[in-house]
């Protein structure tokens, strides 16, 4: 089946040690997003890419950063985590925004990344 | 813009009733509203959207009305059943030069059986 991957579900960091997210997908959509999930708040948008091109949202702090080395992969670095930082972190997909259906995303499990 | 909460709301409903889930969103300029499910532990999943020119699309169960005048989304679900119970998230998206997607504040819905 066609889905989104992410690896860890469940990560564990030091307050000031770099830590990497992967995310995957076998959908081979055009776009593809990180959010920030906070318990019982809605998903805040970090950035995308449309293929290559990279958007960065205005109020995601340079701590995060992101690399995407082919359609498939996409990567959340945050360069030194900090107890604010915990939070459960989700990667999702979505069609080019020339398709019938650019506005439907599809969402990873996510991984829920604690702060020591 | 962007939800902030501490608290989500939540709404109760017995088994087999009908629950309805309301959302006000900000944006006048949006082009697609869309609603989320979100179970425990796992990531938002879509369940139905609507375009800004209609004012009523329904799926299996699931009806979503959007009076635009009053900038108001709902999500009725039928019949509702124990598997419905999770986070319900509305999203409108903008043209922004892309298209963004800003997801409003959340209701939690439990199903008692």
């Amino acid at each position: 089946d066609a889905m989104v991957i992410q690896n860890p579900r469940y990560q564990v960091t030091q307050f000031g040690k770099p830590v990497t997210l992967s995310c995957s997908q076998t959908l081979n959509h055009n776009v593809m997003y990180w959010y920030q999930q906070k318990s019982s708040q809605a998903p805040k948008l970090l950035f995308h890419y449309y293929d290559k091109d990279f958007n960065n949202e205005a109020d995601t702090p340079d701590n995060f950063q992101s690399r995407r080395p082919n359609t498939s992969f996409c990567f959340l670095d945050i360069r030194s985590p900090g107890l604010g930082d915990a939070a459960m972190y989700l990667c999702a997909t979505s069609p080019t925004p020339t398709s019938g259906r650019f506005y439907e995303q599809y969402f990873g499990p996510g991984t829920r990344l604690t702060v020591t | 813009g962007e939800s902030v909460g501490l608290h989500l709301p939540t709404l109760s409903v017995q088994e087999g009733d009908n629950s309805i889930i309301n959302c006000a969103y900000s944006n006048s300029a949006s082009d697609y509203f869309i609603w989320y499910k979100q179970e425990s532990g796992k990531g938002p999943q879509f369940i139905i959207d609507i375009r800004s020119n209609m004012d009523k699309r329904q799926g299996q169960r699931v009806t979503v009305l959007l009076n635009k005048t009053v900038k108001h989304l709902s999500l009725q679900i039928a019949a509702t059943q124990p598997g419905d119970s999770a986070v319900y998230f509305c999203a409108e998206t903008v043209n922004t030069g892309g298209f963004k997607t800003i997801f409003g504040a959340g209701t939690r819905l439990f199903v008692k059986a």
